[in-house]
């Protein structure tokens, strides 16, 4: 079946680079996605990747995709305190026209002053 | 656009009493989710709609849960009766309905229900 998984928690000292690293086993997922959850708020996206790139950038942030190994990750660069929350892995599931995503645990990122 | 918008942001209830959540998705979307949140099992997908017909309702946990979507500018989530497991932040959202591209999803900011 469809799985997504993610460490669930991730400390790092502002000013630092943070990686929040994914699994999945849909091979067929076409986007790849991750979403960002501030307390008490919805998920928002961030940013998503589609399966045959191996590298996204926008800004501060590097998106990692090893399709073989099924692999995808969030790299933040000069991590701020703003950037403490929760964040999500999300690929389409059964391929992207189904409309429905399915979501990982969530990685919470704790920044450090 | 006010976005996906979501009512009620909390709701307290006791055990037993029919609880009903809301979502007005953002027009011209023509896809709706409703998901759960809970510290044990994350975030997972009840049930979706397109174009006001429910596609997969395979994770609605009991026949105590039911939604509806009776126009596209509005949808329900019913759980009669509650029960305290039942204790979660639901999560409406919305997408367009092109048929390729990624699928980008507007989340609401939640309905956080606790029942006691």
């Amino acid at each position: 079946g469809e799985d997504v998984e993610q460490s669930l928690f991730l400390s790092v000292r502002e000013g630092d680079s943070s990686v929040i690293n994914c699994t999945y086993t849909d091979s067929s997922s076409t986007y790849l996605y991750w979403y960002k959850q501030e307390p008490g708020a919805g998920l928002q996206l961030l940013t998503y990747i589609f399966s045959n790139m191996d590298m996204k950038q926008d800004q501060r942030l590097t998106v990692l995709l090893n399709k073989k190994d099924k692999h995808l990750s969030l790299r933040i660069a000069d991590t701020q305190t703003g950037d403490s929350a929760i964040y999500f892995c999300a690929e389409s599931g059964l391929g992207s026209n189904t409309g429905k995503l399915i979501f990982g645990q969530g990685t919470t990122l704790q920044v450090k002053p | 656009d006010a976005g996906v918008i979501q009512s009620p942001r909390h709701e307290v209830t006791e055990m037993g009493q029919e609880v009903t959540l809301r979502c007005k998705p953002i027009s011209g979307h023509d896809y709706l989710f409703w998901y759960r949140q809970t510290m044990m099992r994350g975030l997972e997908l009840l049930i979706y709609f397109n174009n006001n017909v429910p596609i997969d309702d395979s994770g609605m946990p009991e026949d105590r849960f039911s939604a509806k979507m009776p126009n596209a500018s509005f949808s329900t989530l019913k759980i009669q009766p509650s029960e305290p497991r039942d204790s979660a932040v639901y999560f409406c959202a919305s997408r367009p309905g092109q048929r390729s591209g990624a699928n980008v999803l507007t989340f609401g900011a939640g309905s956080r229900l606790t029942v006691l």
